[in-house]
């Protein structure tokens, strides 16, 4: 299993550019998470899904952002416009909900991304 | 969100075991204490959880207070790899409300010295 992979790993953009992170859950889960982490603010979820539907985006910080999820095997989240203030690393995770049962996350290896 | 509090740092020596404690004085019946840690420069990995009982895995052991308001992670023989970001998690396993998610504080960083 190649565990949950993230693209790009490095992103370098100038502000007001629009920015596209994405992510391959591993095959069978169905509940995936995006999160950011900052120095400042630690790991903060964004949003998350469960079989394929958005089911609460309550971290998003702004309309500047959003995330899909067309079907079980990729994630998008983007930034547009991006501003210097959204850079951090941001991890995309997934798990498995079955029979009532929240089982443990695995985390990507995250995109590391810079607003200049 | 229900709330831990763990230490901000501890310092350990390679090849000795070591004790991370974890405070949570309001958990719920229904909710299961999970640890993960973050290596540097990684995204966060799962080690251990449990509800009541002890727990053992090849990572390390879960011990839990009866009246389950602490709980306490032992690497049982500190690597300098083990050297990370420790987080203690309160989470409803069998919900879909906001205690089901995984809600990370600030963890306790370990050091290991050689």
């Amino acid at each position: 299993d190649a565990g949950v992979i993230q693209s790009p790993r490095h992103e370098v953009t100038e502000m007001g550019q629009e920015v596209t992170l994405r992510c391959k859950p591993i095959s069978g889960h169905n509940s995936l998470f995006w999160y950011r982490q900052t120095m400042m603010r630690g790991l903060e979820l964004l949003i998350y899904f469960n079989n394929n539907v958005p089911i609460d985006d309550s971290g998003m910080p702004e309309d500047r952002f959003s995330a899909k999820m067309p079907n079980a095997s990729f994630s998008t989240l983007k930034i547009q416009p991006s501003e210097p203030r959204d850079s951090a690393v941001y991890f995309c995770a997934s798990s498995l909900r079955l029979r009532a049962v929240n089982y443990g996350y695995t985390f990507g290896s995250g995109t590391r991304l810079t607003v200049v | 969100d229900a709330k831990t509090t763990q230490p901000n740092s501890m310092e350990s020596n390679e090849e000795e075991p070591v004790h991370l404690p974890c405070n949570h004085s309001t958990i719920s019946g229904t909710d299961y204490i999970h640890w993960y840690r973050q290596l540097p420069s990684q995204g966060p990995e799962y080690v251990i959880h449990g509800l009541t009982s002890n727990v053992n895995n090849r990572m390390a052991s879960l011990a839990i207070a009866e009246d389950r308001k602490s709980s306490t992670l032992i690497l049982h023989r500190a690597t300098l790899r083990d050297a990370a970001v420790y987080y203690c998690i309160l989470r409803d396993d069998m919900g879909t409300g906001a205690n089901s998610k995984l809600t990370f504080g600030k963890g306790i960083t370990l050091s290991v010295r050689p």
